[in-house]
Formats: C-alpha cells, structure tokens, sequence
C-alpha cells in the first residue's frame, strides 16, 4: 500500500542549531509532495511545496526541502532553529499513484531547547 | 489564509447522539475535504467533496456521511457517535488542479469529545 514514512515521532534540538526532518514515500514516479506544519491547537500551514524543476525547494520561514528521487525522500532542513518553530510537522505525498487524495505521515514533532 | 472556519470548535457529546460539524469556504474552491487527527496516524480522509452535491469516500469514511448542498459549505454527520470518533477534525479546501496533486488549506480544526 502507498504510504509516507516519518521515521522520527520526536526531535529536540538546540535553538541556533541545524535541522533535518525526515520524510520517505513509497513510490511514484512523479511525486508531488509538501510539507506542513501545525502550531499548538492550529491547522496545517504550508511551508513548501515540490512539483517539479529544481529539486532544491525553498519555503517560508526560512525552510528548504530536497527531493531525492533515487532514495524516494523528501527531506525538511532548516539551517538555525528558532523557539518559534517548535511545531509539528507533516509531510505528504499526491501523485497519480495515490488516487484521488494527497497521503500524509503520522508528523514529526519538533522541540527547540534554549 | 485561506478563507475557512469550521463550526463548532470544541464540542462534547455522548454516545448514540447525532453530531453535525460545519466547514464553510470564502474562496470558491471546488475541492473540500474532512480529516481527522489522532496520535501516531497524521492525518487520515474521511470524505471529500469535488462539487456541489458531488461526494466520495476516504479511507476512513466508515460512521460518517457529508453532505455539500453550496459550494462553500461541507457538513460532516456522524450519525451515532462513538468514543472512537473522539478526534481533531479538520476540513481543507484546494482548488486548481485534483485533488491528489493540488495545495490544500486547512481550517482551524474542530475538537469532538465523545463520552
């Protein structure tokens, strides 16, 4: 069955210091993919989005993802994390391969210690 | 952000009672959507809707129905509620392209208590 892997339900990571979050989708051959992100009691918001062209992305607030289609990821990195980002995150996947909807992770919950 | 709001935003019910929840639209989006939030699932569709009077089911569409009546109103029913229905719901909108390749925006989600 189709699905997207966020293998990490938790992160902490140092306010100041780089990010990486991971996401992994199961197949396709032309993806479309997303991150969101969702503050405490609020809804999802985008912050980036890949169709196609360059594989490097840039987002808001100061996020990029990179596809890679040969590992079948799509990988969140934020160079210096803010107390403010401290959020959960979701990566999802669309695509012809997945009908009639876009298939979300379970999320990837993100806590910055100052 | 895009123009929804999703009625009630916190509501507690009991088992057995029917239970409405309201998405509405300012965008004029053909596509609408209801999720539902649990721990450790993400987010999992229940219905979608791709027009008025137009609606097909997700993958958790089980004890749910929906009804779109006006393009910028989606209702999600749950006939007889059940504990296992306690859940954030969230109602997105997208409307461009289809629905498994275009950008979707959420609404600020609807906490149900079923008791």
């Amino acid at each position: 069955a189709q699905s997207v892997t966020q293998p990490d339900i938790h992160i902490t990571v140092s306010e100041g210091a780089s990010l990486e979050l991971r996401c992994n989708y199961s197949y396709g051959a032309t993806p479309y993919l997303f991150w969101y992100v969702q503050s405490p009691g609020q809804g999802l918001q985008l912050l980036l989005k890949y169709f196609s062209g360059d594989t490097l992305v840039q987002g808001i607030k100061g996020f990029e993802a990179e596809f890679k289609r040969s590992q079948s990821s799509f990988n969140l990195r934020k160079p210096s994390v803010h107390w403010s980002d401290a959020a959960e995150y979701f990566c999802a996947v669309g695509g012809a391969e997945y009908g009639n909807k876009l298939v979300f992770g379970a999320g990837t919950i993100l806590r910055v210690k100052s | 952000d895009a123009g929804i709001t999703q009625s009630p935003r916190h509501k507690v019910t009991e088992t057995g009672t029917p239970v409405t929840l309201r998405c509405h639209q300012t965008e004029n989006h053909r596509y609408m959507y209801w999720y539902r939030q649990d721990p450790g699932h993400g987010l999992r569709l229940i219905h979608y809707s791709y027009g008025v009077k137009d609606t097909d089911k997700g993958e958790v569409s089980d004890g749910y129905s929906v009804s779109r009546s006006k393009t910028e109103d989606f209702l999600l029913t749950l006939e007889s509620a059940t504990s296992s229905q306690t859940s954030v719901y969230f109602c997105a909108i997208s409307g461009r392209g289809q629905p498994n390749t275009d950008t979707q925006y959420f609404g600020p989600g609807t906490r149900l208590t079923v008791l």
